[in-house]
């Protein structure tokens, strides 16, 4: 059965700051991990990352994957209010179309 | 694009009675995925279609609970008899690749 453990559970910062949101895996055929962040409402799409090494970016996000050691970073530099939200991680196998999604990382910000 | 659409956003209800939650997938879109989220347990999947068929559904949690698919462009998911312990966010997602899932708004259900 695929696994996605999340840490920290919860983390409170200040913004400016820079968080690091970490994502661990146990996954039979690896095909993809996806980040999404969730705040009020819909998860929304963030990153698809499936090869090691390769930093994804967008804006003040970004986020690379190691296969080696089976896990995810989510870096988000000089946060904002707005960033506050769940992220979620979640991981694709080859056998099927279902993401398996981690517990979620829930991040406040403060002014 | 409207994105994936759901209703009711929000639905109350009293024990025993028949829920029908809705979903509009993405346009061109053959996958789609209706999804229980609770704090307890976080996002589960409950079933999934690809190409209107149902193609797994063993995280649907017991035989109250059914889903269909009826066309390319409509989805439910239904609860007979309901009970408390089906209070939860139901999310519906479709994707056209076969990664990267586009959420709905999510219909909040109470059961009391």
């Amino acid at each position: 059965e695929d696994k996605v453990v999340q840490s920290p559970l919860s983390l409170v910062v200040h913004e400016g700051d820079t968080v690091t949101l970490n994502c661990s895996y146990e996954v039979t055929n690896f095909r993809s991990l996806l980040w999404y962040k969730q705040e009020k409402k819909a998860p929304t799409f963030l990153f698809m990352l499936t090869s090691s090494g390769i930093e994804k970016k967008s804006g003040r996000l970004s986020s690379i994957l190691d296969k080696k050691e089976l896990f995810s970073i989510l870096n988000i530099t000089a946060t904002q209010t707005g960033d506050s939200a769940v992220y979620l991680c979640a991981v694709r196998n080859n056998a099927g179309n279902m993401l398996t999604f981690g517990g979620g990382t829930r991040l406040m910000v403060k002014p | 694009d409207a994105g994936v659409i759901q209703s009711p956003r929000h639905e109350v209800t009293e024990m025993g009675q028949e829920v029908t939650l809705r979903c509009k997938p993405i346009s061109g879109h053959n996958s789609l995925f209706w999804y229980r989220q609770t704090m307890m347990r976080g996002l589960e999947l409950l079933i999934y279609f690809n190409n209107n068929v149902p193609i797994d559904d063993s995280g649907m949690p017991e035989d109250r609970f059914s889903a269909k698919m009826p066309n390319a462009s409509f989805s439910t998911l239904k609860i007979q008899p309901s009970e408390p312990r089906d209070s939860a966010v139901y999310f519906c997602a479709s994707s056209e690749s076969l990664d990267i899932q586009y959420f709905g708004a999510g219909t909040r259900l109470s059961v009391l």
